[in-house]
């Protein structure tokens, strides 16, 4: 069946630091590979997205490669500012008709000034 | 700005009680999601539909949650009897099926429930 391995948080930052939360996947054919993010008290509203190999996603400074030689999708940003903290989900969903979506666990980050 | 809404925003109420959370999903869209979110579980897909259909309630204790779309503008989630376990965040997503791939699903901002 189709996961998500998202790396344990919480992740804390300072300010303007690099951050990458790693997220690899297993999964049958093409998914499309999704970042969502979460603020305190709050759904989850879609971040970035990638359908296929080698496309990158990108917003808010934010960008993730699907690789998928090395099924992964990790999540970067050059550098971070306090307003960035919440709670990470890396995603995917099958090529297919079925719509459901696997959602890693989530990565918190917090970030300080 | 097209959002999902969800009543109520917080419930508390006492174990044993009836509980209905409403969900309004984007109009045009055709799917519909419902999610537990909890501390220990993380989220867990409850219930999908598309086009109102029921395709995969695989998620959602049987006994005493039910969902249902009684039309396109409304999708509900009962729980009968309530109990304290099923205290949580319960988030309805909505979306629109194309085929292409790379579906995004728009979420709720959640009920809040608290069963004592």
């Amino acid at each position: 069946g189709n996961s998500v391995t998202q790396m344990e948080g919480p992740v804390t930052l300072s300010e303007e630091a690099f951050l990458t939360i790693n997220c690899t996947y297993t999964a049958t054919g093409y998914p499309s590979l999704f970042w969502y993010v979460q603020y305190p008290g709050e759904g989850l509203q879609l971040l970035l997205k990638a359908t296929k190999a080698d496309d990158k996603g990108s917003n808010k400074g934010f960008e993730a490669t699907y690789r998928k030689e090395t099924t992964s999708f990790h999540l970067e940003k050059g550098s971070v500012q306090v307003s960035d903290s919440a709670v990470y989900f890396c995603a995917l969903l099958n090529s297919g008709g079925y719509q459901k979506v696997t959602f890693g666990t989530g990565t918190k980050l917090q970030v300080i000034p | 700005d097209a959002r999902v809404t969800q009543t109520p925003r917080d419930k508390v109420t006492e174990m044993g009680q009836e509980v209905t959370m409403r969900c309004q999903p984007i109009l045009g869209h055709n799917t519909v999601f419902w999610y537990r979110q909890t501390m220990m579980q993380g989220l867990e897909l409850l219930a999908y539909f598309r086009n109102r259909a029921p395709l995969d309630d695989s998620g959602m204790p049987k006994d005493r949650f039910s969902a249902e779309m009684p039309d396109a503008t409304l999708a509900t989630l009962k729980i009968q009897p309530s109990e304290p376990r099923d205290s949580a965040v319960y988030f309805c997503a909505s979306g629109r099926t194309s085929g292409a791939g790379g579906e995004t699903q728009y979420f709720g901002p959640g009920t809040r429930l608290l069963v004592l």
